[in-house]
């Protein structure tokens, strides 16, 4: 099993309503992420969770509450969001995030479909 | 900090044409290289990846040579198919900052029949 699966694959919220995306892995990756893609534009980083634990966060609003319950589920909650935050939340995993040396190997991300978001 | 340069989209070409997609970095010592494509309405996949110096990765007819003299990672295939359509993302994980993926532009591709 390679995939990295994302639910629901299309939600469309108010600004005042609060739900939340579900991201799973069955691939013993221990670190996951979440990027946030508008159109025509390359995914840009939100959160990193390594090893369950919250790694970095881009800056990124509180409206967007991020969770990573156990090892193979990534959540982002989503709270009184903007129109302006509507696009594709994409989720990745790969394996442990290392600190390399140099010529040392980091691993790739594997990514799921997306959740396509439209806020009103 | 690290970055990539991708050769701006978009690009059109007939089935069966020759394609180059240039790709060039900014990074401290060895960062692994990728190239991501997203067909329409779906996430990103990994097409191939090279993580030192003049490793070639290839995948699906396309390669790419990690060109340290360069700091290149140049995207190839020799034939082109209608179903290759999609946008093309050249990324970087450093060594330091390990944990991020940055992104080149993306490059629209569109193949005619």
């Amino acid at each position: 099993d390679t995939e990295v699966t994302q639910t629901p694959k299309h939600l469309v919220m108010g600004m005042t309503n609060k739900k939340s995306l579900k991201c799973e892995q069955h691939m013993g990756h221990r670190a996951m992420y979440w990027y946030k893609q508008k159109a025509k534009k390359p995914p840009e980083l939100m959160f990193v969770y390594s090893y369950e634990k919250l790694s970095i966060n881009e800056s990124v609003p509180s409206r967007f509450s991020p969770e990573c319950p156990n090892s193979s589920l990534l959540n982002l909650h989503l709270h009184a969001l903007q129109p302006e935050d509507s696009a594709l939340y994409l989720c990745a995993s790969s394996h442990s995030v290392l600190q390399t040396t140099s010529g040392g190997r980091t691993g790739e991300l594997f990514f799921g479909e997306g959740s396509r978001l439209t806020v009103l | 900090g690290n970055s990539v340069t991708q050769m701006e989209g978009p690009v059109t070409l007939s089935e069966e044409a020759f394609l180059t997609i240039n790709c060039t970095y900014t990074a401290t010592g060895y960062p692994s290289l990728f190239w991501y494509v997203q067909y329409p309405g779906e996430g990103l996949q990994l097409l191939l990846k090279a993580t030192k110096a003049d490793d070639k990765g290839s995948n699906k007819g396309f390669e790419a040579t990690y060109r340290k003299e360069t700091t290149s990672f140049h995207l190839e295939k020799g034939s082109v198919q209608v179903s290759d359509s999609a946008v093309y993302f050249c990324a970087l994980k450093g060594i330091q900052g390990a944990q991020k993926l940055v992104f080149g532009q993306g490059t629209r591709l569109t193949i005619n029949p």
